[in-house]
Order: C-alpha cells, then structure tokens, then sequence
C-alpha cells in the first residue's frame, strides 16, 4: 500500500525567505515522488520528481526537493520565496516495482508568501 | 496545462440532470484520468482507463460513469445518482509504458461543476 501525507494544511513565508513544504510516504518498495502547484481555479502543473539517483532533484520556477529514505521524506524547498509562489501545492507518490501506476496524492498545501 | 482540454470551464445544472464533462488530450498519452477535488480534501480519483475500451472505478465511482472510445477522449458523465456533484473537476494524462509508474501527469484546467 501506498501512502502520503503532507502535514501542513498552510505554510506562511516572507517573501525573499527560504520556503520549505513537507511531505512525508509510505511504500512497500521504492517510491516515485512528485511535487505538483496548482494556481487558483486552475489545473495542477507538473514541478520536480524523484524516480532513482541523486538525492536533491531540482524543477521548475527554482524549486528543489531533498529525497530523504531514511525518514521517509520528500520535502520541496526554494531559497528565496516570492509572491507569485503563492498557490496549493500538492505532493504525490507511486510505489514501484510492479506498483499501480495511480498516483496517491496528498491532501495539498497551501503556501501564502507575504511581501 | 499539458496539450489537455476541458470542456466547460463552469458547469451549472439543475438537480436530478445528467451532465457530461468533456476531456481530450492530443500527448499520445496512454492513461487518462479524472479526479474531483473538494476543499481540504486533495484530489479523489473518480475513475481511470489505461487503453481504450477499457476503464477502472476509483475510489469515489459512484455516481458517475466514463467512456473510452478513442485514445484522445475520456469524456465523464455526473448522473442524477450522485448525491453531492457540486465540484471542481479534473481531468489528466500519462504515460504509461513498460511496467513503469515513473511517469508525471499533465492536467487539465478543470472544470468547475455547481448543481442547485
């Protein structure tokens, strides 16, 4: 079975400061991790995964992630914050060898960056 | 949003009406899906088709029914047997090849659903 939870419904950041959005899973095997942004009445955009390899997976619009075995984590993080970051994000993962190909997405977090 | 179209961006029915919400994607892609998202709820998959012909019930198919007729098209109809279809509904692709699950999904703009 496969889980994900992303256990900060919001997370409020200065803009210009680094911005850290947790997500943390569960798998029987290897996970494949995702990170999507979805805007306001809008459709999710695709921003990093993790599928093997390097650790630190970077993305679109400066985002990066950290893929952590040992705890479980998949935390997507930006130096430096702006406004226009402001949006749900949504952390998504699939269990592999042999794992259903539908992803298991969490229940999404909202991130406000201030001016 | 990823070469997926959906179609109508807002959707308003009376109660007791089918409706039918369109989707098509011209990625190739093999898998399609489509997912309702309410707020604070995430995203609920509704149901999934990984070729044509062929589909899946997710985890909250009652109340709604798919086709599958062409690779591009997955259109989902909300019936009169869905108790609370007032929604944003989302629509979304993938690859789907190997036996691999490495694959993103590219989505759709959504469409929002108010029924009265």
């Amino acid at each position: 079975a496969q889980s994900v939870a992303q256990p900060e419904d919001q997370v409020n950041v200065a803009e210009g400061n680094p911005l850290t959005v947790k997500c943390t899973y569960s798998v029987s095997g290897n996970p494949y991790l995702f990170w999507y942004v979805q805007y306001p009445n809008r459709g999710l955009q695709f921003l990093l995964k993790y599928i093997t390899g390097d650790n630190l997976v970077k993305g679109s619009y400066g985002f990066e992630a950290e893929f952590n075995k040992s705890q479980t984590s998949f935390h997507l993080k930006k130096p430096s914050a702006l406004v226009s970051d402001s949006a749900l994000y949504f952390c998504a993962v699939r269990d592999s060898p042999g794992g259903s190909y539908i992803p298991t997405f969490g229940r999404g977090t909202s991130l406000i960056v201030h001016p | 949003d990823g070469g997926i179209t959906q179609s109508p961006k807002y959707l308003f029915r009376k109660e007791g009406q089918n409706v039918t919400l369109s989707c098509e994607q011209n990625l190739n892609h093999d898998a399609m899906y489509w997912y309702r998202q309410d707020p604070g709820q995430g995203l609920r998959l509704i149901y999934y088709s990984q070729i044509v012909n062929d589909f899946q019930k997710g985890d909250i198919a009652e109340g709604y029914s798919v086709s599958r007729e062409k690779k591009e098209s997955f259109p989902l109809t909300v019936t009169s047997a869905q108790k609370n279809p007032t929604a944003f509904y989302l629509c979304a692709s993938s690859i789907v090849g190997g036996g691999q699950a490495s694959y993103e999904q590219y989505f759709g703009p959504g469409t929002r659903l108010t029924v009265t």
